[in-house]
C-alpha cells in the first residue's frame, strides 16, 4: 500500500524555524518526484515546493521562496521541508504528496501554526 | 500564472441526485486538469486526471470533461460520502501548479 506520512509540525513564533519530513513506503521513492502542498484554516489548497525524483530540479512557490527548502533523502525513502523566517501566513495545515498524475497520493497532513 | 475559478462556490443536492461542478482556467490547459475530492479533516484525494479519466478505485458515478478553458465534474448519483469539497487543479503550465477555491457540495 502506498503511503506518506508527514511529521514536524507544530506551533513557532514568527521569526522561527520548522522541519518537516514525510516518510513515504508502499512505493520505489526514488523514481517519483514529490511536491508539498499547504491548507490554511479554512481555506484552499496551495502548491509550495516541488522536487523531481532526482533531486536536480526544484521549484518553490513565490510565496515560500527564499525561506524554505525542498530536499529528498531517496536511502531512507524521505521527503523534507525545511521553513525558515516563518510567518503567520504560513499557518496552514502541510501535505507531502506524490507528483503523479499529477497528485494521485497525500500525506495526512502535518499542522504548522505560527504565532506569537 | 494560471488562475483556476470554480462555480458555483455551494452546491446542494439531495441525496440520489446528479451535482456538476464547473471549472474554468484563465487560459487553455489542454486536458491537464484533476478534480480532487476532500472530506472534513481528511487530506485531497484524487479522482479524475488528464480532464476524464478516473484514478484508481474511483466509482463510475464521477465523470470528468472538457478541455481548453472549460471543464465539469458530474456526480451522477450523490451518495452520502460524496457530500464533501471538490478542487480542480491545472498540471499544463508549471510552476506553480494552481487550484481552484473549491466547491463544496452539500445535502439539501
Amino acid at each position: 500500500e502506498v503511503q506518506l506520512v508527514e511529521s514536524g509540525g507544530g506551533l513557532v513564533q514568527p521569526g522561527g524555524s520548522l522541519r518537516l519530513s514525510c516518510a513515504a513506503s508502499g512505493f520505489t521513492f526514488s523514481a517519483y518526484s514529490m511536491s508539498w502542498v499547504r491548507q490554511a484554516p479554512g481555506k484552499g489548497l496551495e502548491w509550495v515546493s516541488y522536487i523531481r525524483s532526482s533531486g536536480t530540479t526544484i521549484y518553490y512557490a513565490d510565496s515560500v521562496k527564499g525561506r524554505f527548502t525542498i530536499s529528498r533523502d531517496d536511502a531512507k525513502n524521505s521527503l523534507f521541508l525545511q521553513m525558515n523566517s516563518l510567518r503567520d501566513e504560513d499557518t496552514a495545515v502541510y501535505y507531502c504528496a506524490r507528483a503523479w498524475r499529477p497528485y494521485d497520493c497525500w500525506g495526512q497532513g502535518t499542522l504548522v501554526t505560527v504565532s506569537s | 500564472e494560471i488562475v483556476m475559478t470554480q462555480s458555483p462556490a455551494t452546491l446542494s443536492v439531495s441525496p440520489g441526485g446528479r451535482a456538476t461542478l464547473s471549472c474554468r482556467a484563465s487560459q487553455s490547459v489542454s486536458t491537464y486538469l484533476a478534480w480532487y475530492q476532500q472530506q472534513p479533516g481528511q487530506a485531497p484525494r484524487l479522482l479524475i486526471y488528464d480532464a476524464s479519466t478516473r484514478a484508481t478505485g474511483i466509482p463510475d458515478r464521477f465523470s470528468g470533461s472538457g478541455s481548453g478553458t472549460e471543464f465539469s465534474l458530474t456526480i451522477s448519483s450523490l451518495q452520502s460520502e460524496d457530500f464533501a469539497i471538490y478542487y480542480c487543479q491545472q498540471y499544463n503550465d508549471w510552476p506553480p501548479w494552481t487550484f481552484g477555491q473549491g466547491t463544496k457540495v452539500e445535502i439539501k
